[in-house]
């Protein structure tokens, strides 16, 4: 049983396109998260959501939009990508906001723009 | 503002012998502090966690970590290192009085290669 899944694993495209990742979790959490690795792999937040809420919008560029049609969902479209999008973007999610809970993290998806 | 330092982008040890990977960090309050594991192309795993009470914290796949607030450190450790072990470490820590908004940062992780 896949706790945080994302889709797709690998996404290869061009500048300029749109695309989107979606993730799902079947652990019954009510927060979830994407983050952004790096090629350093370092790792940093880009958004969470509580019950389709959005809770932290880090500073990102307008083009990333997330979209959490139910607490189990939480895609990402990317309009007019850029090389420097290129990236693993990983879903997560935790039982609740409160701090204390750790985070669930999805397979990653490896985003390359050429 | 949080932060987290693991200062060695690399440890390296023998199988069986003891390993340390450090972390210190600071925030403005209580910290709640987390390991996690990721191995090759896979996400994170979480290994452990301290939040309050005992400043040993005992995880997953028989790691440790033992919280030591007036260093402001949060070092895991394994008394029997494995070649499976092998893999990128991250620390990460998050204010407990941060409330609903508070974000898990994390630290720039460390390689620990286990050699036989």
């Amino acid at each position: 049983d896949t706790a945080v899944s994302q889709t797709p694993k690998y996404l290869v495209t061009q500048m300029g396109n749109d695309k989107s990742i979606k993730c799902e979790q079947n652990l019954g959490h009510d927060t979830m998260y994407w983050y952004k690795q790096d090629s350093k792999k370092f790792l940093k937040i880009m958004f969470s959501y509580n019950n389709k809420e959005l809770i932290i919008n880090e500073t990102v560029p307008n083009r990333f939009s997330p979209k959490s049609p139910d607490k189990a969902h939480l895609n990402l479209h990317i309009n007019s990508l850029e090389l420097g999008d290129s990236a693993v973007y990983f879903c997560a999610s935790s039982q609740g906001q409160t701090s204390s809970y750790e985070q669930y993290f999805g397979p990653g998806t490896r985003l390359t723009v050429t | 503002a949080q932060s987290v330092a693991q200062p060695e982008d690399q440890v390296n040890v023998a199988e069986g012998n003891p390993l340390t990977v450090k972390c210190t960090y600071s925030v403005s309050g209580n910290p709640y502090l987390f390991w996690y594991v990721q191995y090759p192309n896979r996400g994170l795993q979480f290994l452990l966690k301290y939040i309050t009470g005992d400043n040993l914290v005992k995880g997953s796949y028989g790691f440790e970590a033992e919280f030591n607030k007036s260093q402001t450190s949060f070092h895991l450790k394994k008394p029997s290192a494995l070649v499976s072990d092998s893999a990128l470490y991250f620390c990460a820590v998050r204010d407990a009085g941060s409330g609903n908004t508070g974000k898990l940062i994390f630290g720039q992780g460390t390689t620990l290669q286990v050699k036989p």
